[in-house]
């Protein structure tokens, strides 16, 4: 088991590029969440899928797409990368709501100058 | 939405000692509690949770305690060691979201 994956793990853009992020688990887990990790914020809930075809907004889903169109991956996509999304992001997955622990990936770190 | 704080942002305490860090939630229908530990560079780890029908759970030097009425919650560590050193974020689940607070920097001195 890879457990959580995620692609790229660094990435640079310019303002206004897009990029997507990948999100693969193989645990078979019902659940995925991004998130995004600044210095001193925590972690901010972006987008989360409480199962293959569904998407729900989080606490900051401003400037950020997601899909869920199988159930192992979870996208989230920049349509137009600025400054301000310069941070660390994160994926997670859990089984059910019943299992409780949540299973990160490495994080991807994206600098948008 | 869920609101978590968390206190302190950071603690220094020497190796040997106890630390405590505590956590308040503004959703009373909020009903699980975990604890994250983070080390510098590597992704949050799941040390201990705590569901709303326990008032207390151990495991070796770690426990949480809840307390649903004020809506608090807190991490002891007991005997602390260097390796201990990290930041630990408490965390809330309201329905299908778990919120984060913004974590306690805790450093161990030897």
């Amino acid at each position: 088991n890879a457990g959580v994956t995620q692609t790229p793990k660094f990435r640079v853009l310019k303002t206004g590029q897009s990029m997507t992020l990948l999100c693969a688990q193989d645990m078979n887990h019902e659940y995925m969440y991004w998130y995004r990790q600044d210095p001193g914020m925590g972690l901010r809930l972006i987008h989360y899928s409480v199962g293959e075809g569904t998407t729900a907004k989080g606490e900051v889903p401003d400037g950020y797409n997601v899909s869920r169109l199988k159930k192992q991956n979870f996208l989230l996509g920049l349509e137009s990368a600025a400054p301000s999304q310069t941070s660390v992001y994160f994926c997670a997955s859990v089984l059910s709501l019943g299992d409780g622990e949540l299973f990160f990936g490495e994080g991807s770190r994206l600098t948008v100058l | 939405g869920e609101n978590v704080e968390q206190h302190p942002s950071t603690l220094s305490v020497q190796e040997g000692d106890s630390a405590v860090i505590k956590c308040t939630y503004s959703d009373s229908a909020s009903n699980y509690f975990p604890w994250y530990k983070q080390e510098l560079g590597k992704r949050p780890q799941l040390i201990i949770d705590i569901r709303s029908n326990v008032g207390e759970k151990k495991d070796q030097r770690i426990a949480v305690t809840l307390n649903k009425t004020a809506k608090h919650f807190s991490l002891h560590i007991t005997e602390t060691q260097p390796e201990d050193s990290a930041v630990y974020f408490c965390a809330a689940r309201t329905g299908y979201a778990l919120n984060f607070g913004k974590g306690t920097s805790l450093l161990v001195t030897p």
